[in-house]
């Protein structure tokens, strides 16, 4: 069962305006939430993470939103660039240790 | 430069053959984990391990095993390889606590035939 959500598989989105990604999660035990970038034929990178007790963290483009009584946070990239064409996964931890649950990724395309 | 490496890159083998990947991280990190990815299911955990000889079971562990005999190195086995495990497998490693960031190394895609 499907414990961090991606409900979105893909997103288009023109360069220079706002991605939204989004992602929900079912278990109020996890309390470190991640987002990871992913291109073709490469491992997953760390893009940028957020404790459950804050509710946005902002590094340049790219900026957090957790919002823990609807379990649900988002990943918000300003402006969006045609190398941020990618798979984002969402991630969470405080299940398994420090093991990450995954969701199952959304495919952004920015188009010039 | 500090590196997390998986050979091979890419295998394909026999169903029932026992099969092995590497997976060596250069950083000293105490966690090490594997993930596989499949379409439709993003990244499973199946073993990870919090120091030398420390193992523990992930969400899909069946017919996998780890074994962690040094802080580089944690090669994971398909003991009777199935149809079912082709998939490209991840090794992860991060430094200690749960906020230290998990760098992926580059993937091994599996094919069982």
């Amino acid at each position: 069962d499907q414990q961090v959500k991606q409900n979105s598989p893909s997103l288009s989105v023109q360069e220079g305006r706002i991605s939204i990604l989004n992602c929900d999660y079912t278990n109020s035990m996890f309390d470190y939430f991640l987002w990871y970038k992913k291109y073709p034929a490469e491992g997953p990178t760390f893009l940028i993470s957020i404790s459950s007790i804050k509710d946005k963290n902002e590094d340049g483009r790219f900026t957090v939103f957790l919002n823990k009584s609807a379990k649900h946070l988002s990943l918000h990239i300003v402006p969006s660039q045609p190398g941020d064409s990618a798979v984002y996964f969402c991630a969470a931890s405080g299940l398994s240790g420090y093991a990450l649950n995954f969701g199952k990724g959304t495919s952004l395309l920015v188009t010039p | 430069d500090a590196e997390i490496t998986q050979s091979p890159r890419h295998k394909i083998t026999e169903t029932g053959r026992q099969v092995t990947l590497a997976c060596h991280q250069t950083w000293n990190h105490n966690n090490m984990f594997w993930y596989r990815q499949d379409l439709g299911h993003g990244l499973r955990l199946i073993h990870y391990s919090y120091g030398v000889q420390d193992t523990n079971k992930g969400e899909v562990s069946d017919g996998y095993s780890v074994s962690r005999s040094n802080t580089e190195d944690l090669p994971l086995t398909l003991e009777s390889a199935a149809s079912s495990q082709t998939s490209v497998y991840f090794c992860a490693s991060s430094e200690n606590g749960q906020t230290d960031t998990q760098y992926f190394g580059p993937g091994t895609r599996l094919t069982v035939l």
